[in-house]
């Protein structure tokens, strides 16, 4: 099945610098990547997916990049806020085996200073 | 309101001693899947379903049980709880499949002694 790496586990950055967490994935035939947001205490939250006929998205301050060749994809977040902390986690699909379903990285703990 | 809700969201039980984990939509989703999350191993997956009567393992299958009856109804069973199943637990929809936007659920935190 599919296996997703993700690093770093911990990323702490100055308010109003840039943050970036990277994913690689074993399975070259993952064609969709969505990343989650997790605040403390609440669910998952969706804020931004890529699929795999698409280089680069952008939404505002944050960004997802794919690199297929490479079979690596990254979140960045530019002009970092307060409210950007939280635990960041990127995803891969299909898990393989012909199974339906998202392969999760371990997530990123994202801090920003203040 | 378009949610995912889940009953309970907080629970303490014993080995052995059956309990049942209840989530509903309210967005007429067909997919709706089961995550467990853990300390430093992220979510995995433990069983989906694409559609009402058909449900699937996922990664973490082992020690529980899930049924689709109705399609706004996914309820995870752990038959015979034991201390390793100690988690916080996510159900999530979404309108097809796993390669769309997952809502997930507030989550129910397990405690088994």
């Amino acid at each position: 099945g599919e296996n997703v790496e993700q690093h770093p586990s911990t990323l702490s950055v100055q308010e109003g610098d840039s943050a970036v967490i990277k994913c690689t994935y074993s399975d070259s035939a993952s064609n969709y990547f969505p990343w989650y947001k997790q605040e403390l205490g609440k669910r998952p939250q969706l804020i931004i997916d890529i699929r795999s006929n698409v280089g680069e998205k952008k939404d505002q301050r944050i960004a997802v990049t794919l690199n297929k060749t490479a079979k690596h994809f990254s979140l960045h977040i530019t002009e970092t806020q307060p409210e950007d902390s939280a635990v960041y986690f990127c995803a891969a699909y299909p898990v393989g085996g012909g199974a339906d379903g998202l392969t999760f990285g371990k997530g990123t703990h994202l801090i920003i200073q203040p | 309101e378009a949610q995912v809700t889940q009953n309970p969201r907080y629970l303490i039980t014993v080995t052995g001693k059956k309990l049942t984990v209840t989530c509903s939509q309210n967005m007429n989703h067909e997919y709706m899947s089961w995550y467990r999350q853990d300390p430093g191993l992220g979510l995995r997956q433990i069983y989906y379903s694409m559609n009402v009567e058909v449900t699937d393992k996922g990664d973490v299958p082992e020690g529980y049980k899930v049924s689709r009856k109705e399609k706004r109804n996914f309820p995870l069973i752990l038959e015979s709880p034991s201390p390793n199943q100690t988690s916080l637990y996510f159900c999530a929809s979404s309108s097809t499949t796993a390669q769309e936007t997952q809502y997930f659920g507030p989550g129910t935190r397990l405690l088994v002694l």
